[in-house]
């Protein structure tokens, strides 16, 4: 069955901490891995895309990293600010009918 | 702005009606995919239509349809409505038939059915 698991569910830190959310998946085939930042009440707004071949992509303060072979993948948040609060939702796609979503991390940002 | 258009932002209709939402795609994006977002549930992939043809289908009720009109735009119909289709509906675009290029969302449609 094709699934896109996140963890944690939700995480607070403070403000200028670092931060991991993960996601695995057992989506095949596999085509790419995106992951996302949706403020409440938003639309999704793309971070980084990945695929099969690569196992970094960096977006600013954002560092998302994959593990083809372990089916991982991690988003990394340094020095986090107020405006990182959000839900940050992984999607693994398989093919244009297969985009499975991740039901999210619930990302707060304490001062 | 992402460039994704999104009408209307907000409806408010009774159980039983139906309603139409559209979405202008990105300026150069042929492709347009529709998702629904329950309260606090994940995205849920509905349907994609690409320069004007449907190319693949999620989890969309037979009460829903869509379609893509020659000038790009999309409209998504919701008939027979229930309470449990009080939702955001999004639309995302892509330039081309697949999703590997990434696509962009619009700002939501926030549905209530009373």
């Amino acid at each position: 069955k094709n699934q896109v698991e996140q963890s944690p569910q939700s995480l607070i830190i403070l403000e200028g901490k670092n931060c991991t959310l993960q996601c695995n998946y057992t989506v095949s085939p596999f085509s790419n891995l995106r992951w996302y930042k949706q403020d409440t009440g938003r639309g999704p707004v793309s971070l980084t895309i990945m695929t099969f071949s690569e196992n970094t992509k960096s977006n600013g303060r954002y560092t998302a990293t994959l593990d083809a072979d372990t089916k991982q993948s991690s988003l990394h948040i340094t020095a986090s600010q107020l405006s990182d609060s959000a839900s940050y939702i992984c999607v693994v796609t398989a093919s244009a009918s297969k985009i499975i979503f991740g039901s999210g991390t619930r990302l707060s940002i304490r001062p | 702005d992402s460039g994704v258009t999104q009408t209307p932002k907000h409806l408010i209709t009774a159980t039983g009606q139906r309603v139409t939402l559209r979405c202008s795609p990105r300026s150069g994006d042929l492709s347009v995919y529709w998702y629904q977002q329950s309260l606090d549930q994940g995205l849920q992939f509905l349907i994609q239509y690409y320069n004007g043809e449907e190319r693949a289908k999620g989890n969309i009720l037979e009460r829903f349809s869509a379609q893509q009109f020659p000038d790009l735009h999309s409209e998504l119909n919701l008939s027979s409505l229930e309470l449990g289709d009080s939702a955001l509906y999004f639309c995302a675009s892509s330039p081309l038939d697949t999703s590997n290029y990434g696509y962009t969302f619009g700002s939501g449609t926030r549905l209530t059915v009373v």
